[in-house]
């Protein structure tokens, strides 16, 4: 079965900070891998994606991701937060057999402090 | 272009009555998903068409839970004798596909749904 993992349930950075967010997946060959986020009273943007290619993806909004398969990890990355970053971030698997249907890892919620 | 929209944004209802929830994807979009956020939990598949195939519905917890979906319109997501533990945010979302390649899926701001 197919699993995402995101270990930290919430992360309190300051703003200008870096910032990484983990995710790991549970999945045997290449999945798809996405990241969202979800803004309070929003619905879910898509800040990036990778199906293949670059291990390094930029998304909207200055964030990074890279695909690390020997760790099984597609971590997001932002040189520098905004308070605009404060939000919740799903990552996210779907894979080619059931394409599609999205596999999303329980949330990091991101406070920014000014 | 107008997005993905669900109706309504908040539905509170009393245990054991039946609810219907409406998603209108965006125009043109083959492929129509629901999932279900309970709070502090990630999204959780329920269901998913595509075009004219039979729908995924591996996802859906109990039967219950049922949804339609006309050609490649609006959907709607059917629960019936509601339980507390329906009360969620039930997000519905679409996307384009053709020969294989996997699109972005676009996402509806959700109904909240509380079972009283």
């Amino acid at each position: 079965a197919q699993s995402v993992t995101q270990p930290d349930i919430h992360i309190t950075v300051s703003e200008g900070a870096s910032l990484e967010l983990r995710c790991n997946y549970s999945y045997g060959a290449t999945p798809y891998l996405f990241w969202y986020v979800q803004s309070p009273g929003q619905g879910l943007q898509l800040l990036l994606k990778y199906f293949s290619g670059d291990t390094l993806v930029q998304g909207i909004k200055g964030f990074e991701a890279e695909f690390k398969r020997s760790q099984s990890s597609f971590n997001l990355r932002k040189p520098s937060v905004h308070w605009s970053d404060a939000a919740e971030y799903f990552c996210a698997v779907t894979r080619g057999s059931t394409l599609g249907r999205l596999y999303f890892g329980r949330g990091t919620q991101l406070t920014v402090w000014p | 272009g107008a997005g993905v929209s669900q109706s309504p944004s908040n539905k509170v209802t009393e245990k054991g009555k039946d609810v219907e929830l409406r998603c209108d994807p965006i125009s043109g979009h083959t492929a129509l998903y629901w999932y279900r956020q309970r709070l502090g939990q990630g999204l959780e598949f329920l269901i998913y068409f595509q075009g004219n195939s039979a729908p995924d519905k591996s996802g859906l917890p109990s039967d219950r839970f049922s949804a339609e979906r006309t050609g490649e319109s609006v959907s709607t997501l059917t629960i019936q004798r509601t339980q507390q533990e329906d009360s969620a945010v039930y997000l519905c979302a679409s996307s384009s596909r053709g020969g294989g390649t996997i699109y972005e899926q676009y996402f509806g701001p959700g109904t909240r749904l509380t079972v009283t």
